[in-house]
């Protein structure tokens, strides 16, 4: 099967820095991609669509200067947390998109701000 | 705007016994559903999906899910549960008219298989 790789598994940072998490698809190229949020015990929420070559599309409510989205290539989409805080620690999930109504999702990438 | 119910927010079934974890969706049109499984601090396992065709699907470890138009249902299943099935479980949708393909996630069943 498909595999969508994040990088990095988990990240501790202060508040007010900013991290970039990757999103990369190993074995296929995909146009388009997602973000998605996971706050403990609950569920994921769309945050944005990474469409390849052109601006992301946030959903109501995600701020897009904070949430920076970047899909420079058929294979990798960044998301860059500016400025982050406590309120942001959260489980960040991608998934890309593969042709035939197939969404792979990458192993997380776990978010604590202090 | 699609949405998706999973009305346990936990399920307990002793090992060896059958398992079910409901879903109930609403979407415009005809719809993409999907079964998830999460473990602790990983991402999601695809389990299954229902496109179009047969409404019992089967998918991986041995679940199933039917699903059921006029009940928008997705119940997942599985003939006898196993201890490491325990888990997170989601039920996503997405229509299949819109062209839209982030899915919409239910808020997760546990579920617990006891020995």
């Amino acid at each position: 099967g498909a595999v969508v790789s994040q990088h990095p598994s988990r990240v501790i940072c202060k508040s007010g820095t900013s991290v970039k998490i990757e999103c990369r698809s190993l074995d296929f190229q995909a146009t388009t991609m997602f973000w998605y949020r996971q706050f403990p015990k609950q569920s994921l929420m769309l945050m944005a669509t990474s469409n390849e070559g052109s601006k992301a599309t946030y959903e109501q409510g995600v701020e897009k200067d904070k949430f920076l989205i970047n899909h420079a290539s058929l294979t990798l989409s960044t998301l860059t947390v500016t400025s982050a805080h406590p309120e942001d620690s959260s489980f960040y999930i991608c998934s890309a998109w593969r042709s035939g109504n197939e969404q792979f999702f990458g192993p997380g990438t776990r978010l604590t701000v202090l | 705007a699609q949405s998706v119910a999973q009305p346990e927010d936990q399920v307990n079934v002793a090992e060896g016994n059958p398992l079910t974890v409901k879903c109930t969706y609403s979407v415009s049109g005809n719809p993409y559903l999907f079964w998830y499984v999460q473990y602790p601090n990983r991402g999601l396992q695809f389990l299954l999906k229902y496109i179009t065709g047969d409404n019992l699907v089967k998918g991986s470890y041995g679940f199933e899910a039917e699903f059921n138009k006029s009940q928008t249902s997705f119940h997942l299943k599985k003939p006898s549960a196993l201890v490491s099935d325990s888990a997170l479980y989601f039920c996503a949708v997405s229509p299949q008219d819109t062209g839209r393909r982030a899915l919409t996630f239910g808020s997760g069943t546990r579920l617990q298989v006891q020995p």
